[in-house]
């Protein structure tokens, strides 16, 4: 298996563009988790859903933040409008029922917001 | 409320020198207790995890981390560590099988490891 797939890998926009990060997840898992990290906050847990339903969106930080799972191999975090303090590195991650919750991250998105 | 605890945010060893960074967790029930690491500008990626059995728990890297219940901590170690050992360490738990953790992991906030030549 290739691993969970993220892209774009990196990301430049302007202040009040809208912003899409993918996500594909292991094959099998039915677990999808976002995450965001930065500097000052840390690793922090937007949202993250089971069987493509979403299951807890407490870290979603606004509004301006939407997170879809159309489908099981599938999956969207939308920024829109963006803003300068959106910019951090976005993990996704996936795990399996059978795996003890052992989560298997992508290789992130930079995103920079200018 | 479930918590992961690392009181150390950078841990300083020299090459060669035995290697410890800490976490301690509160959670109900019997906890699945992980370790990943974080190399610059990547992913984090899975180490070792404690489930069940042996308290001592062998990982990738010649890293092992002790299972302790009464102290409620998992802390990492390496008998020997190298240069390339210098990454970001993060501790995460879940409150087990039947802890209604329904499906996800608490991270700690990491700890940052400078191995010196």
């Amino acid at each position: 298996d290739a691993g969970v797939i993220q892209s774009p890998r990196h990301e430049v926009t302007e202040m009040g563009q809208e912003v899409t990060l993918r996500c594909k997840p292991i094959s099998g898992h039915d677990y999808l988790f976002w995450y965001r990290q930065t500097m000052m906050r840390g690793l922090e847990l937007l949202i993250y859903f089971n069987n493509n339903v979403p299951i807890d969106d407490s870290g979603m930080p606004e509004d301006r933040f939407s997170a879809k799972m159309p489908n099981a191999s599938f999956s969207t975090l939308k920024i829109q409008p963006s803003e300068p303090r959106d910019s951090a590195v976005y993990f996704c991650a996936s795990s399996g029922t059978g795996d003890y919750n052992e989560q298997f991250f992508g290789p992130g998105t930079r995103l920079t917001v200018l | 409320a479930q918590s992961v605890a690392q009181p150390e945010d950078q841990v300083n060893v020299a090459e060669g020198n035995p290697l410890t960074v800490k976490c301690t967790y509160s959670v109900s029930g019997n906890p699945y207790l992980f370790w990943y690491v974080q190399y610059p500008n990547r992913g984090l990626q899975f180490l070792l995890k404690y489930i069940t059995g042996d308290n001592l728990v062998k990982g990738s890297y010649g890293f092992e981390a002790e299972f302790n219940k009464s102290q409620t901590s998992f802390h990492l170690k390496k008998p020997s560590a190298l240069v390339s050992d210098s990454a970001l360490y993060f501790c995460a738990v879940s409150p087990g099988r039947y802890g209604g953790s329904q499906g996800n992991l608490i991270f700690g906030k990491g700890t940052k490891l400078s191995v010196k030549p």
